[in-house]
């Protein structure tokens, strides 16, 4: 059973449009919801993240917004940029654990 | 300056051979995690540490050992290594009482023939 889902599995959006990235998660016991960038031949980024505690966190062009009843989560990019292409993670992991289950990713392609 | 490194970058092992991967972070965290990366997939935790001499088992810690040794390094073993472990392995270190966050190195592409 897999713990995070994420979704789509790729998108592909203009310029200047806005992205938006889901997940849903399984365990309750959740508390942290980092998203990850990773571009091709490189290691994962933490871009932003979240706690249970919050429903919503934005960092520039970048805001994540959780929903707790509903165990969702998603990421909204604005004006998405080329350089914004890469692979997008969600993650979630309890605090007193520190260990994170990742979603499969969604593959982003910004057109310019 | 990284904070995570992990060597060797890429490496090329037969099938039975003993492989290990290596993994050092200078954040000064008391956590580190290996996972690996297949195509179309997240990752999944594999092993991961505490501190300076524990190990502890991930999701899918089958066919692999853990080592820290210290602090600052954390390596993976292979005793017998098979085709299915081909793929991208990434070292993290975090501390989750700073939050969860874990910062990743720049992984190792492993094949196995």
């Amino acid at each position: 059973q897999q713990q995070v889902r994420q979704s789509p599995q790729s998108l592909t959006v203009w310029e200047g449009g806005t992205t938006v990235l889901t997940c849903s998660y399984e365990d309750s016991t959740f508390n942290y919801f980092p998203w990850y960038q990773q571009f091709p031949g490189e290691g994962p980024a933490l871009l932003i993240s979240i706690l249970s505690v919050s429903d919503k966190k934005e960092d520039g062009r970048f805001t994540t917004f959780f929903n707790k009843r509903e165990k969702k989560l998603s990421l909204h990019i604005i004006d998405s940029q080329p350089g914004d292409s890469a692979t997008y993670f969600c993650a979630a992991s309890n605090t007193n654990t520190g260990k994170l289950t990742f979603g499969d990713g969604t593959v982003l392609t910004v057109k310019p | 300056e990284a904070a995570v490194t992990q060597s060797p970058r890429n490496k090329v092992a037969v099938t039975g051979g003993k492989v290990t991967l290596s993994c050092n972070q200078t954040n000064n965290h008391n956590n580190m995690y290996w996972y690996r990366q297949d195509t179309g997939h997240g990752l999944r935790l594999i092993h991961y540490s505490y501190g300076a001499g524990s190990t502890e088992k991930g999701d899918i810690p089958d066919g692999y050992k853990a080592s820290r040794p210290s602090q600052e390094n954390f390596s993976l073993i292979l005793e017998l290594a098979t085709p299915s472990q081909t793929s991208v392995y990434f070292c993290a270190s975090g501390d989750p009482t700073g939050g969860g966050e874990q910062y990743f190195g720049p992984g190792t592409r492993l094949t196995v023939l």
